[in-house]
């Protein structure tokens, strides 16, 4: 079925580290990409999205690209700041016919001063 | 723009009791509301979509009898948990679009804990 991988975490970087965060789909169609945000004890805030192949979402600093080839929407950002520690949740919609979304299961960053 | 709110945010109750959490759109017209529930340091997990005057769809695996969703207007869906467990304490979010198929714009969560 349809489902969403990202990488565990929790992710531990310093202040100005570059960020990646993997998130691989398996999707029948053409789902669209969203990642969201979860400060703590929040709820999900959209951090960007893309809609088809080739698409790059981008958003304070955050971006990822939408690859049909290898089914992927990676979470990058150049230099990561302490104010970004949080949730990140990949996800996919649009797929088998319904409009639900579907979620990985999180990835916790940590961004030390 | 886009704004959902919940009511509560955090709930205590005692266990066998019901309670009733609120998910309204601020500043838009919802057709479709959805329900997810989060457990400690896991992903969400959906249990009901919900479009505005029709019954709820109920996901695999959730009680239509024990979270009773109404979708009366399109400003305001409700999501009660009846005769409340401990093992019902979890975090509950809604979201809502427009239209189906829209974006999803979420709430900000309520906190339910039963003892």
């Amino acid at each position: 079925g349809d489902s969403v991988t990202q990488m565990e975490g929790p992710v531990t970087l310093s202040e100005e580290a570059f960020l990646t965060i993997n998130c691989t789909y398996t999707a029948t169609g053409y789902p669209s990409l969203f990642w969201y945000v979860q400060y703590p004890g929040e709820g999900l805030q959209l951090l960007l999205k893309a809609t088809k192949a080739d698409d790059k979402g981008s958003n304070k600093g955050f971006e990822a690209t939408y690859r049909k080839e290898t089914t992927s929407f990676h979470l990058e950002k150049g230099s990561v700041q302490v104010s970004d520690s949080a949730v990140y949740f990949c996800a996919l919609s649009g797929v088998s016919g319904t409009y639900k979304y579907i979620f990985g299961t999180g990835t916790r960053l940590k961004v030390l001063a | 723009g886009a704004v959902v709110s919940q009511h509560p945010s955090r709930v205590i109750c005692k266990s066998g009791t019901s309670v009733k959490i609120e998910c309204r759109s601020l500043d838009f017209q919802a057709t479709t509301m959805f329900w997810y529930r989060q457990f400690p340091k896991k992903s969400l997990m959906l249990m009901a979509t919900s479009n505005e005057g029709s019954k709820a769809t109920y996901e695999q695996g959730v009680e239509k009898d024990k979270f009773l969703i109404n979708h009366a207007s399109l400003t305001l869906s409700t999501l009660t948990v009846t005769s409340a467990h401990p093992e019902d304490s979890s975090f509950y979010i809604c979201s809502a679009s427009e239209y189906p198929g829209y974006e999803q714009y979420f709430g900000p969560g309520t906190r339910l804990t039963v003892t």
